[in-house]
Order: structure tokens, then C-alpha cells, then sequence
């Protein structure tokens, strides 16, 4: 158990919609991590968050936002959602945010959308 | 863009041999490099990381190499145990940069 808590593990919704991903970091991380992993694919890093501030921006959608809340659990919010979406989304947590401090994942949310 | 490659989307070995995973990458800015388990199910684990100041770095059945110069590392795991199956993730990032970059895994299969 890595200690970092994802919410929902599934999700189904259709083209269009709106959808919310939760994640809970491990305990004394400050550090949150979104990641999206399609099939076949590897990781691709969306954003990180350091003590609710935004620290680093990768491939994410303008469609994709995400924010870090003052108890460190983080959201990441995907709108006008498309097929090309569905996809495994994982979130991380670590102690500093500093790159060479490894990555505690979770399990993963598994979004399709129809 | 792929800055971190993983050629070899699946490997089988059998149970005692040694199991090669390699990696390539192509950022020469590229200073911290880490592999990542994962198992069905569930999210990657941290196995092994090496910084660029070392070429080897060694954990029990775990090693890993890394040649700066080919823009390569390679993990190594002998003997090789049927746990160990799982896809590995070769994952790098710059110490100026937050965004760590991963591979797009290799399938380890370690056959009895």
C-alpha cells in the first residue's frame, strides 16, 4: 500500500461531460502529481502541485485543470470529455516535489468515456 | 515527444537467468533516472534510481547501469523470480525541472 488514496477507481461517463478525479497524498507529502497513462502507452505527466501551488506543467489539455486544496488532497477536473480521453489516470505524491525524490502512486483511476 | 524510450515492449525469461531491461533516452539535461514495478492493478512502485554522477547502482537482486555517453541505462535483475514478473517503467527527470518523464514500459514475464 503506497498510502496515496485515489477516487473513484472506475469511472464511465459519455462525450461531453464533466468529470472530477480525487486524490489523497500519502501522509507528510507535499507534493501531488497527475499523470495520464492511455493504452499502451506510458506515463505522460499532466501537472505537479507543491503545497497548493503549481510547480510544473506537462501535456495537459486546456480541457484538464487541477488544483491542490489547503489539506493537500488534490483534484483533477476533465471537461468536454472525448473518446481519445479514456484512459488509466494516476496520481503521485512525494515528501519534497524535487526531482530526484521518488514518486508513491496510487492506483489509478480508470476513466472510459462513450 | 518520447524523450525516454523503452524498445522492448515484453521480455520473458526463465526463473534463475538474468533479466536485461533497457532504456534510452535523449535528453543529455536528463540527471536523476528511476525504475518503476507495476503489477496489474495497481500503481507503479519505486524500485531503483541511480543519479548521473554514478554508472552503477546495485539493491540485493536489482542493478542498474548507466552509460552517459550511449544515453543509456539498463536494470538488471539475477536471479530472476516468477514475483518479478510485472511491466517496468524507466522513468528520468532534470534536477531544474519537475516533470519526471517515463518510458513506455517493458512486460517482464519470468517463466517457472
Amino acid at each position: 500500500d503506497s498510502g496515496v488514496t485515489q477516487t473513484p477507481k472506475h469511472l464511465i461517463t459519455a462525450t461531453g461531460q464533466r468529470v472530477t478525479l480525487r486524490c489523497s497524498p500519502r501522509s507528510g507529502d507535499l507534493s501531488v502529481y497527475w499523470y495520464q497513462q492511455s493504452l499502451d502507452q506510458g506515463l505522460q505527466f499532466l501537472i505537479q502541485y507543491y503545497n497548493g501551488e503549481e510547480r510544473a506543467k506537462g501535456n495537459i489539455l486546456e480541457r484538464f485543470s487541477a488544483q491542490q486544496f489547503p489539506d493537500l488532497h488534490s483534484e483533477l477536473n476533465l471537461s468536454s470529455l472525448e473518446l481519445g480521453d479514456s484512459a488509466l489516470y494516476f496520481c503521485a505524491s512525494s515528501v519534497s516535489g524535487v526531482p530526484d525524490s521518488p514518486l508513491h502512486f496510487g492506483n489509478g483511476t480508470r476513466l472510459t468515456v462513450t | 515527444d518520447q524523450q525516454v524510450k523503452q524498445n522492448s515492449p515484453s521480455l520473458s525469461v526463465q526463473e534463475g537467468r538474468i533479466s536485461i531491461l533497457n532504456c534510452d533516452y535523449t535528453n543529455s539535461m536528463f540527471d536523476y533516472f528511476l525504475w518503476y514495478k507495476k503489477y496489474p492493478a495497481e500503481g507503479p512502485t519505486f524500485l531503483i534510481s541511480i543519479s548521473s554522477i554514478k554508472d552503477k547502482n546495485e539493491d540485493g537482486r536489482f542493478t542498474v547501469f548507466l552509460n552517459k555517453s550511449a544515453k543509456h541505462l539498463s536494470l538488471h535483475i539475477v536471479p530472476s523470480q516468477p514475483g518479478d514478473s510485472a511491466v517496468y517503467f524507466c522513468a528520468a527527470s532534470e534536477y531544474n525541472n519537475n516533470d519526471m518523464r517515463f518510458g513506455a514500459g517493458t512486460r517482464l514475464t519470468v517463466k517457472p
